[in-house]
């Protein structure tokens, strides 16, 4: 089974700066996908963004963007120009079958 | 297009009863997911199924639990019997294949007493 560290429990962002959420794992495969999720109060998880192992050039989503370095294996989400909506658990599953790494708590300061 | 669907919303029992979760995922969604979060962690995969077959249920306590996926399309978890440390949202979740985004449904909240 393939490990997921997200080592920070909780974060705090002012409205409209920019806040880094990290992830580290560990995984024998050589490609694979790497997802950023977001889980609101309500608990419906949404996907943030996605990631092509083999892809070398990070994506970016409108305010969302990663920092993917395969060789450490690490995946963060930097999240731009914060909006009091993103507040949320944020979870990284950095493998084939959805593992979960046990999230960060955003919280967005107005 | 309609999401992923899951029932009852909440559900109440008393430990060692029985208790049965639906899912309907997607239309044409071929992986089907099923997790255990328990407040404040993040969701442990308890099954996964790609159509009909299961792909890993390692993590699933098959002493108590049991999914199935008649047809490769509905699924259900049942516990069997349950215990305290049960209590949990379980989420259900589809994807179009292996590597595929997951779409989520809204969960069944599960208070064992």
């Amino acid at each position: 089974a393939q490990t997921v560290t997200q080592s920070q429990p909780e974060m705090s962002v002012q409205e409209a700066e920019t806040v880094t959420l990290s992830c580290t794992y560990d995984t024998s495969e050589s490609d694979y996908y790497l997802f950023w999720y977001k889980q609101p109060p309500s608990r419906q998880m949404i996907l943030v963004i996605r990631q092509e192992a083999y892809k070398q050039q990070n994506a970016t989503e409108n305010r969302f963007s990663v920092n993917f370095q395969k060789a450490a294996k690490s995946f963060s989400l930097k999240i731009s120009d914060s909006q009091l909506g993103d507040a949320a658990m944020y979870f990284c599953a950095p493998d084939n079958d959805m593992r979960f790494g046990a999230g960060t708590r955003l919280t967005v300061k107005p | 297009e309609a999401g992923v669907a899951q029932s009852p919303r909440y559900k109440i029992i008393e430990k060692r009863q029985s208790v049965a979760f639906w899912c309907n995922p997607i239309s044409g969604h071929a992986t089907l997911y099923w997790y255990q979060q328990i407040l404040g962690q993040g969701p442990k995969l308890l099954i996964q199924f790609q159509n009909n077959g299961v792909v890993d249920d390692s993590q699933l306590p098959k002493d108590r639990f049991s999914a199935e996926r008649l047809k490769g399309v509905d699924s259900t978890l049942k516990i069997q019997p349950a215990k305290l440390e049960d209590s949990a949202v379980y989420l259900c979740a589809s994807s179009l294949g292996a590597q595929g985004e997951a779409f989520f449904g809204q969960g069944t909240r599960l208070t064992v007493v």
